[in-house]
């Protein structure tokens, strides 16, 4: 079955800090998307990034940068430098096998608190 | 481009009554699906709709309904409330194929009383 791991239930950080949030998830798909999501307090999910099975590049967007590793079923998350704004809630996502494409498995999310 | 909306945002309902709410997708996205969200069960799928079907159903009861109007606004109804469907619930909307993000809206927060 399909399934999102996330070990971590909450971070605790002083800004300017690097953390990393994990992420290891199941899939019987051969090919397959993986999603990061941020839930700051206003709520609403916010879309970061998406993976391809059949890419395993590391990905850096200026202070986010992700690490896919399809032998670990891994998909981690690090955060440079933190700031407050980066206080949140990480899900990781993974389409159900059978749900079709917007049938997304959560992970149960990490909160993260970067505090000043 | 406008995101997507939800409304209301808040809403408080007793016991047994029934509930509508409502989401409108970004333009052009023909797919709509709906999240529950609690502290104890986490984001949870409810159901998909596409160009007015709905084309996929998560494990809720019959009390949770929807549908899809050919704007594709879509509506979400819960009757019967019971205590246990106090939660956020989220509205996404997507373009069609596989790996487009879904973009969600900022909720709508349902206290059963």
């Amino acid at each position: 079955a399909q399934k999102v791991t996330q070990a971590q239930t909450e971070i605790s950080v002083v800004e300017k800090e690097d953390v990393t949030l994990d992420c290891v998830y199941e899939t019987r798909d051969t090919t397959y998307y993986l999603f990061w999501y941020k839930q700051p307090p206003s709520g609403e999910l916010v879309f970061l990034i998406r993976r391809n099975s059949f890419d395993e590049q590391n990905e850096i967007s200026g202070r986010y940068s992700w690490n896919f590793q399809k032998s670990t079923s891994s998909f981690n998350f690090t955060i440079t430098a933190s700031q407050v704004v980066d206080s949140a809630v990480y899900f990781c996502a993974l389409p159900s096998f059978s749900g079709g494409y917007n049938k997304l498995i959560f992970g149960a999310g990490t909160r993260l608190a970067v505090h000043p | 481009k406008a995101g997507v909306t939800q409304t209301p945002r808040y809403l408080i309902k007793t016991r047994g009554q029934q509930v509508t709410l409502s989401c409108s997708p970004i333009s052009g996205h023909r797919s709509v699906s709906w999240y529950q969200q609690t502290p104890g069960q986490g984001l949870q799928f409810l159901f998909e709709y596409f160009s007015e079907t709905q084309r996929n159903k998560g494990n809720f009861p019959g009390r949770f309904s929807g549908r899809q109007f050919s704007n594709s606004r879509s509506e979400m109804n819960v009757s019967t409330l019971e205590l246990g469907d106090s939660a956020l619930y989220l509205c996404a909307s997507s373009l069609e194929g596989l790996g487009s993000p879904l973009h969600f809206g900022n909720g709508t927060r349902l206290t059963v009383t």
